[in-house]
């Protein structure tokens, strides 16, 4: 079975500091993927980033980045320089890897709340 | 403007009471699911469908059942709703075509309550 573990439930930072949401997974599977959606106060559900288990690349979008590691079933997401518009709900989630791939297993969720 | 529909936005109703939460995606996607979001337990998925007429249970689907006549629609209905059923649910879509590693399209969520 899938799991996904998003061990910290609130994470509270200051406008401008740097913040890492950690995710740890744990799927059978020698194939699959990893996702992170933000869900600001406004409610809807966003994708930022996917990332398949070939490729352990970190990856940079602005201040956004993400660091995969298979070694220790991470798949961690730091914020630099963090903004109030950074304030929300970060779930990191898991799928399958085949085109009958039905499944998909959510982290609980980190709330982030970025204070001016 | 691609988009999944999800209809009504709140809903209150009462123990017993069937109802139907219409969703509806204009992405010509072959997958849709549904979720159920409750604090501290992350988003879980109720059901999903691969393709017209294909549907499978995914973590929680006790309470509640879909179907797939049309492509673009994959109604959720709970025949008799309990107040544990009170939840914000999305239904989400994507192509087939990468299998798990499309990403999915959300719509904007259904806050249910059922007194």
């Amino acid at each position: 079975a899938q799991k996904v573990t998003q061990a910290q439930t609130e994470i509270s930072v200051v406008e401008k500091e740097d913040v890492t949401l950690d995710c740890v997974y744990e799927t059978r599977d020698t194939t699959y993927y990893l996702f992170w959606y933000k869900q600001p106060p406004s409610g809807e559900l966003v994708f930022l980033i996917r990332r398949n288990s070939f490729d352990e690349q970190n990856e940079i979008s602005g201040r956004y980045s993400w660091n995969f590691q298979k070694s220790t079933s991470s798949f961690n997401f730091t914020i630099t320089a963090s903004q109030v518009v950074d304030s929300a709900v970060y779930f990191c989630a898991l799928s399958e890897d085949n085109t009958n791939a039905g499944k998909s297993t959510f982290g609980d969720g980190t709330t982030l709340t970025v204070k001016p | 403007e691609a988009q999944v529909t999800q209809n009504p936005r709140y809903l209150i109703t009462v123990t017993g009471k069937k109802l139907t939460v219409t969703c509806s995606q204009n992405m010509n996607h072959e997958y849709m699911s549904w979720y159920r979001q409750d604090p501290g337990l992350g988003l879980r998925q109720i059901y999903y469908s691969m393709n017209v007429e294909v549907t499978d249970k995914g973590d929680v689907p006790e309470g509640y059942k879909v179907s797939r006549k049309e492509k673009r629609n994959f109604p959720l209905i709970l025949e008799s709703p309990s107040p544990n059923q009170t939840s914000l649910y999305f239904c989400a879509s994507r192509t087939r075509l990468g299998g798990g590693g499309e990403k999915l399209f959300f719509g904007s969520g259904t806050q249910l309550s059922v007194l």
